[in-house]
């Protein structure tokens, strides 16, 4: 149980154009989602925290026009990439809290985006 | 939440036991020791975590001294997709706030 579904696991783009990152909780229900980017050989750091029905919060330096997050439900969240530029590429992963089990987050298997 | 320190990387072989350090000495009295591993290319994955007592489930043990200034994390037989990255986080059991993960300690286990 507790899984979260994301997708595409790999994308390839061309520079200036969006892409879109889904990840569903496919047996329980996210109200909250976390948003990562892990650079090569580097740890996951924190981009955005989305609510379901609120607006996301972003952390220092992540820019909320470039990283469109959206909650609209309770299983759904998506992070748009708008123009993305190389430096883009990353990998990027989404997790959920388990509401009821204090501590167990439940994370999507990440997504590669390259952008050329 | 409290600062966590691990050696980069560490080696072991197939069908040994894993033992993975973590320092955490500034650890309050309320902050839980959680381990999450990432296998490469994946997302990170909940191992196991504990207060106080030696916590043991199917994947590992969790040994905290009795000051709960350090850890190890035990995997008892250690097979080859036990390879991975593994990380020490030290939290307080309160919300939902998000995981801060650190650099970890690299697992390699060869044949």
């Amino acid at each position: 149980g507790a899984v979260v579904s994301q997708h595409p696991s790999r994308v390839i783009c061309k520079s200036g154009t969006s892409v879109k990152i889904e990840c569903r909780s496919l047996d329980f229900q996210a109200t909250t989602m976390f948003w990562y980017r892990q650079f090569p050989k580097k740890s996951l750091m924190l981009m955005a925290t989305s609510n379901e029905g609120s607006k996301a919060t972003y952390e220092q330096g992540v820019e909320k026009d470039k990283f469109l997050i959206n909650h609209a439900s309770l299983t759904l969240s998506t992070l748009t990439v708008t123009s993305a530029h190389p430096e883009d590429s990353s990998f990027y992963i989404c997790s959920a809290p388990l509401t009821g089990v204090e501590g167990f987050y439940t994370f999507g298997s990440g997504t590669r985006l390259t952008v050329v | 939440d409290a600062k966590t320190t691990q050696p980069p990387s560490m080696d072991c072989a197939e069908g040994r036991a894993a033992n993975l350090p973590c320092n955490h000495s500034t650890i309050s009295g309320n902050e839980y020791v959680y381990w999450y591993r990432q296998i490469h290319s994946q997302g990170p994955q909940y191992i196991i975590h504990g207060l106080k007592n030696n916590e043991t489930n199917e994947m590992a043990s969790l040994i905290i001294t009795e000051d709960r200034k350090s850890s190890t994390l035990i995997l008892p037989h250690a097979t080859l997709r036990d390879t991975a990255v593994y990380y020490c986080i030290v939290r307080v059991n309160s919300g939902y706030s998000t995981l801060t993960f650190g650099k970890g300690t690299m697992l390699l286990v060869s044949p």
